[in-house]
C-alpha cells in the first residue's frame, strides 16, 4: 500500500538557518504530494504541493521538489524564522480507486529560536 | 469564506458518557474526512465520506464509534460510551472536485477529555 516516511524530529533551530525535512514515499502509479503545516492549537493547513514528476511546490519561501527517481519530495526553506515553528506532515493522495484520502508521515515538529 | 466549522471546540465528559461531534464542511465540497490525532499514534484516518456515503471507515476503532453525514453540510462522530483512551483531538476536513482540487481543508479540532 501508499506509504510516507519523513523525519520526526524534534527538531530545533536558530532564527536565519537552513531548514530540510526529508520526505520519502511508497506508492504505485504517479501520487499527488503534499506538505501541511500544523500550527500549535490549530488544524492543519495545505503548505505546498506537486502534482507530477519534477513540479516544484512553493509556498511562503518553502520549497519542496517533486522526484519521482528517487521517490522524495523534500521540504526546505533558506531561512527560518521564529513564525515557521510548527509541526510539518508530508502527506500523499494515491491514484488507485478510493483515492480521495490522503496518507500523512508521522509529521516534525520544529522549534524555531530567536 | 468559512472553513470547516467544527463543534465544541473542547469536550470534557466522564468514562461512560455519550459524547457528539459535529462537522460542516466548506460549501461545495463532497468528500469529508474525520481523523483523531494523539502524541502516541499521531494522525489517523478514522472514516471518510464522499457525496454522503460512507466510503472506508476502517480506521473506526471499535464498535462504539459512529459517523453519520445524513445531507451535505453536516456530519457527526459519535462515541458511545466513551472511554478514557479515547481522549485525543478530533479533526474533520473536507475536500472538493470544484477547480480539480484534491486539497483537504482542516477543521480547528475538537479536543475530547474523558475522565
Amino acid at each position: 500500500g501508499n506509504s510516507v516516511t519523513q523525519m520526526e524530529g524534534p527538531v530545533t533551530l536558530s532564527e536565519e538557518a537552513f531548514l530540510t525535512i526529508n520526505c520519502t514515499y511508497t506508492a504505485t502509479g504517479y501520487p499527488s504530494l503534499f506538505w501541511y503545516v500544523q500550527y500549535p492549537g490549530e488544524g492543519l493547513q495545505l503548505l505546498l504541493k506537486a502534482t507530477k514528476a519534477d513540479d516544484k511546490g512553493s509556498n511562503k519561501g518553502f520549497e519542496a521538489t517533486y522526484r519521482k527517481e528517487t521517490t522524495s519530495f523534500h521540504l526546505e526553506k533558506g531561512s527560518v524564522q521564529v513564525s515557521d515553528s510548527a509541526v510539518y506532515f508530508c502527506a500523499l493522495r494515491g491514484t488507485q480507486g478510493g483515492s480521495e484520502k490522503l496518507v500523512f508521515g508521522k509529521g516534525m515538529k520544529l522549534t524555531v529560536n530567536p | 469564506d468559512a472553513g470547516v466549522i467544527q463543534s465544541p471546540r473542547h469536550e470534557v465528559t466522564e468514562m461512560g458518557q455519550e459524547v457528539t461531534l459535529r462537522c460542516k464542511p466548506i460549501s461545495g465540497h463532497n468528500s469529508l474526512f474525520w481523523y483523531r490525532q494523539t502524541m502516541m499514534r499521531g494522525l489517523e484516518l478514522l472514516i471518510y465520506f464522499n457525496n454522503n456515503v460512507p466510503i472506508d471507515d476502517s480506521g473506526m476503532p471499535e464498535d462504539r464509534f459512529s459517523a453519520k453525514m445524513p445531507n451535505a453540510s453536516f456530519s457527526t462522530l459519535k462515541i458511545q460510551p466513551s472511554e478514557p483512551r479515547d481522549s485525543a483531538v478530533y479533526f474533520c476536513a473536507s475536500s472538493g472536485l470544484a477547480g480539480g482540487t484534491d486539497t483537504q481543508y482542516f477543521g480547528p479540532g475538537t479536543r475530547l477529555t474523558v475522565l
